[in-house]
């Protein structure tokens, strides 16, 4: 149980267009899920957190018009990096957390998504 | 000052010893506790979390918690190559909803 798929695992664009990636909870369901972004050799920096109907909270710095997230249902967060620039290149990565009775607030992590702008 | 640090390594054990990895944290209020092992490239995996003062075990890994002191520890025991990595500690603050705090990570390496 608890698995989160994330889709597409990798992705390539080029500088000023979109790319959207989705989080999906695949055995649970998520009222709330986060974006994290993670550069080579650095640490989980969280972007934002997605409330299911909601809008989602930022983290200081980041661009919600840039990084814009949808979290339509239980089920499925979306992230979107708009006009995407080559410094926008890095490892983006959602997690969700189960919901329910007695809940632990574990996170568990999607594999990731490698965005690479050129 | 950070409100969770961890060591970043790396932290050498031979194959076969115990791996000892610790992480202290700022916020007294915090609730949950969490290790997260992330291999180079990949998301990172739960590995195991704990709430409660005292000792938590799962197979090979034990986590210890001590709230009095800030301070929350993972063993690992008969250490095997395949768990090289690197660890990251998470913790729940009281009144933060769902948001975790996570350490920047101990880079483990287990040697033959």
């Amino acid at each position: 149980g608890a698995v989160v798929s994330q889709h597409p695992s990798r992705v390539i664009c080029k500088s000023g267009t979109s790319v959207k990636i989705e989080c999906r909870s695949l055995d649970f369901q998520a009222t709330t899920m986060f974006w994290y972004r993670q550069f080579p050799k650095q640490s989980l920096m969280l972007m934002a957190t997605s409330n299911e109907g909601s809008k989602a909270t930022y983290e200081q710095g980041v661009e919600k018009d840039k990084f814009l997230i949808n979290h339509a249902s239980l089920t499925l967060s979306t992230l979107t990096v708009t006009s995407a620039h080559p410094e926008d290149s890095s490892f983006y990565i959602c997690s969700a957390s189960p919901e329910g009775q007695g809940r632990t607030y574990e996170q568990y992590f999607g594999p990731g998504t490698r965005l690479t702008v050129t | 000052q950070k409100e969770v640090e961890q060591n970043s390594g790396p932290l050498s054990v031979p194959e076969g010893a115990i791996a000892s990895l610790n992480c202290t944290y700022s916020d007294r209020g915090s609730q949950s506790f969490f290790w997260y092992r992330q291999y180079s490239g990949k998301s990172p995996e739960l590995i195991m979390f704990i709430y409660s003062n005292g000792d938590k075990e799962d197979g090979r890994f034990t986590a210890q918690l001590n709230k009095a002191s800030q301070y929350v520890s993972l063993l690992i025991r008969d250490s095997q190559p395949s768990d090289s990595a690197t660890y990251l500690c998470a913790v729940k603050a009281y009144g933060t909803a769902s948001k975790l705090t996570f350490g920047t990570g101990t880079r483990l390496q287990v040697t033959l």
